[in-house]
């Protein structure tokens, strides 16, 4: 696709429940990043995947966040028993897999959990 | 943001200069990243700087000293569409980090 895209935009659920937040890297950036951003704050960095090695998942927060990507390009980051400590904007971005280059990132998950 | 510090807050006039200051942690620096973020949109990239020394884009200048762990973005003829947030970022081993922002408003 043209850019990084995210869904959904808006994720509402309840305290307690799973979820699952989609992103779609632009084709052919090898690399792909989870960050996590709480009103008027900056971005919490929680995992990232780099070609085909390990994903470096040392910004998770808890073992409730996993994530994971299939065929080296969409991810999928899931939340298990979600807490309201978890509302925040989801954002994902993606890049060549070379020093310097540009991360471009989706428009975002807003989750809030009630 | 893993040492990575720059001021939480910044105010200026249409029309001025403003100079936002990050600092960081050296330890497996591979370059640094200036990104703006409007309220409620996604960061887009200004500026990327491996060496030392300015580099001008328009408008905007980033400047970098490894040495020192310390970089600004500098911001001339300030312009109401730069009321922003500021990100900071270091690829250190080759992910990249973000300090907290800085939140610029811009007066009239």
């Amino acid at each position: 696709g043209a850019g990084v895209s995210q869904s959904p935009s808006n994720k509402v659920t309840e305290k307690g429940k799973d979820v699952e937040l989609r992103c779609d890297p632009i084709s052919g950036h090898t690399a792909l990043y989870w960050y996590r951003q709480s009103l008027g704050q900056g971005l919490e960095f929680l995992i990232y995947f780099q070609g085909n090695s390990a994903p470096d998942k040392s910004g998770l927060p808890s073992d409730r966040f996993s994530a994971e990507r299939t065929g080296g390009s969409v991810s999928t980051l899931t939340i298990q028993r979600t807490q309201q400590e978890d509302s925040a904007v989801y954002l994902c971005a993606s890049n060549l897999l070379f020093t310097g280059a540009e991360a471009f990132f989706g428009q975002g998950t807003r989750l809030t959990v009630v | 943001g893993q040492n990575i510090d720059q001021p939480t807050e910044m105010t200026a006039t249409e029309g001025a200069i403003v100079q936002i200051n990050c600092t960081y942690q050296t330890s497996g620096f591979n370059g640094l990243f200036w990104y703006q973020q409007h309220a409620g949109e996604a960061p887009t990239f200004l500026s990327y700087n491996v060496l030392d020394g300015l580099e001008e884009k328009g408008r905007f200048s980033s400047f970098l000293s490894r040495s020192k762990g310390y970089s600004y973005l500098l911001l001339k003829e300030l312009q109401m569409k730069d009321s922003a947030s500021y990100l900071c970022a270091v690829n250190r081993d080759d992910k990249i980090i973000f300090g907290k922002g800085t939140r610029l408003h811009i007066l009239p």
